[in-house]
């Protein structure tokens, strides 16, 4: 039982190039989410998704797109990198509508210059 | 609008002694908070929660309080260790995006030895 799992942990794009970010999980989790972590800041939603097939924006959507194709994998995709773009990402799952909380991953630290 | 917020960005301690970090909420219809420990290159890891009928939980070493009136919650740690040393977040719980967590800005706690 691996828990939440992402790749890559490190990634430098250049400005305009696309890429995805990964992410699995492997505890049949319904729920799953992206998160953003800036400096200073909490965590902020970009996309969630309560099922395989279902997905919807959070609270800062815009450049990243998502695809919930199997209970276990939850990509993200930045379609044309923007150093605003730089941070660090975080995948995470829940069980169900019934949990409330959260198991995250370790991060995708993402640099575009 | 959504303010999940911290009154101390850092707080040192001495090992041994009992840390509190407090954390404000706006949001009054906010049904249930967690409290997440951040180490440096980790995702955030579930400490402890409460739900909003509760104004105090207990865990190991931990205790969560939550005072409604004025939309305060607090998480006090026993006898902190160095190995409390992190990033610690509270979130509230949204109905909307499908239970989103509103995370707050984080609180640098440092144990002395």
């Amino acid at each position: 039982n691996a828990g939440v799992t992402q790749t890559p942990k490190f990634q430098v794009l250049k400005t305009g190039q696309s890429m995805t970010l990964q992410c699995a999980q492997d505890m049949n989790h319904e729920y799953m989410s992206w998160y953003r972590q800036d400096p200073g800041m909490g965590l902020r939603l970009i996309h969630y998704s309560v099922g395989a097939g279902i997905t919807d924006q959070g609270e800062v959507p815009n450049g990243y797109n998502v695809s919930r194709s199997t209970t276990e994998d939850f990509p993200l995709r930045l379609l044309s990198a923007a150093p605003s773009q730089t941070s660090v990402y975080f995948c995470a799952s829940r069980r169900d509508s019934l949990t409330y909380g959260y198991t995250f991953g370790s991060g995708t630290r993402l640099t575009v210059v | 609008g959504e303010n999940v917020g911290l009154h101390l960005p850092t707080l040192s301690v001495q090992e041994g002694d009992n840390s509190i970090i407090n954390c404000a909420y706006s949001n009054s219809a906010s049904d249930y908070f967690i409290w997440y420990k951040q180490e440096s290159g980790k995702g955030p890891q579930f400490i402890i929660d409460i739900r909003s009928n509760m104004d105090k939980r207990q865990g190991q070493r931990v205790t969560v309080l939550l005072n409604k009136t004025v939309k305060h919650l607090s998480l006090q740690i026993a006898a902190t260790q160095p190995g409390d040393s992190a990033v610690y977040f509270c979130a509230e719980n949204y109905m909307e995006y499908g239970n989103k967590l509103v995370f707050g800005a984080g609180t640098i706690l440092r144990v002395k030895s």
